[in-house]
């Protein structure tokens, strides 16, 4: 089966300060996507960041950056000079492309990030 | 541009009663997946939708089903309900293979 763990319920950190949600994945794909997605209150779900399986270089989006890493199948959140807006639940979750060509979305548990002014 | 929306944006229903959730997919997507969220838990996949036609099924019962029209539009049925079917179901449009894009879901409460 394939599996999305995100072994941190609960992640609190100070506004300015840097902070890592963790997140480990497992299939037998060699390409795929992952992904982080943050769901505020609003419920709305929103793309943070993408990384592509096949690149080796880490994606970075503004304050938001991962680290991956494809033998350990694992893809951490790194957020430097946290907002309060950042305040969410964090989704890491993966896709793959079906022979089909269709494709669904795996997620995990989630991360609910905390931040003090 | 709009992008996804849903409706209703939450419901109360009782025990053994259908319920109908709707989804409009962003303009131009084609492909609609619907996905249920319980409460303190990450999205589960339940179907897509492509051409009318449930292309890819998650692991939920036949009380789910659901329907997609011409204009791309998709609905969710569920049957029967269980006080377990209390979620949020998420809608999320795409191309086929491609990024999908979430609505602001409905919440639907069994009591």
């Amino acid at each position: 089966a394939q599996t999305v763990t995100q072994s941190q319920p609960e992640m609190s950190v100070q506004e300015a300060e840097t902070v890592t949600l963790s997140c480990t994945y497992d299939t037998s794909e060699s390409d795929y996507y992952l992904f982080w997605y943050k769901q505020p209150p609003s419920r709305q779900m929103i793309l943070v960041i993408r990384q592509e399986a096949y690149k080796q270089q880490n994606a970075t989006e503004n304050r938001f950056s991962v680290n991956f890493q494809k033998a350990a199948k694992s893809f951490s959140l790194k957020i430097s000079d946290s907002q309060l807006g950042d305040a969410a639940m964090y989704f890491c979750a993966y896709r793959i492309l079906q022979n089909s060509g269709y494709s669904t979305l795996t997620f995990g548990k989630g991360t609910m990030l905390l931040v003090s002014p | 541009d709009a992008g996804v929306t849903q409706s209703p944006t939450h419901l109360i229903k009782t025990r053994g009663q259908q319920v109908t959730l709707r989804c409009s997919p962003k303009s131009g997507h084609d492909t609609v997946s619907w996905y249920q969220q319980a409460l303190g838990q990450g999205p589960q996949f339940i179907f897509q939708y492509y051409e009318e036609e449930e292309r890819q099924r998650g692991n939920f019962p036949d009380r789910f089903s659901g329907h997609q029209f011409p204009n791309y539009s998709s609905e969710l049925n569920v049957n029967a309900l269980l006080l377990g079917d209390s979620a949020l179901y998420l809608c999320a449009s795409s191309l086929p293979g491609s990024q999908q894009y979430f609505g602001p879901g409905t919440r639907l409460t069994v009591t």
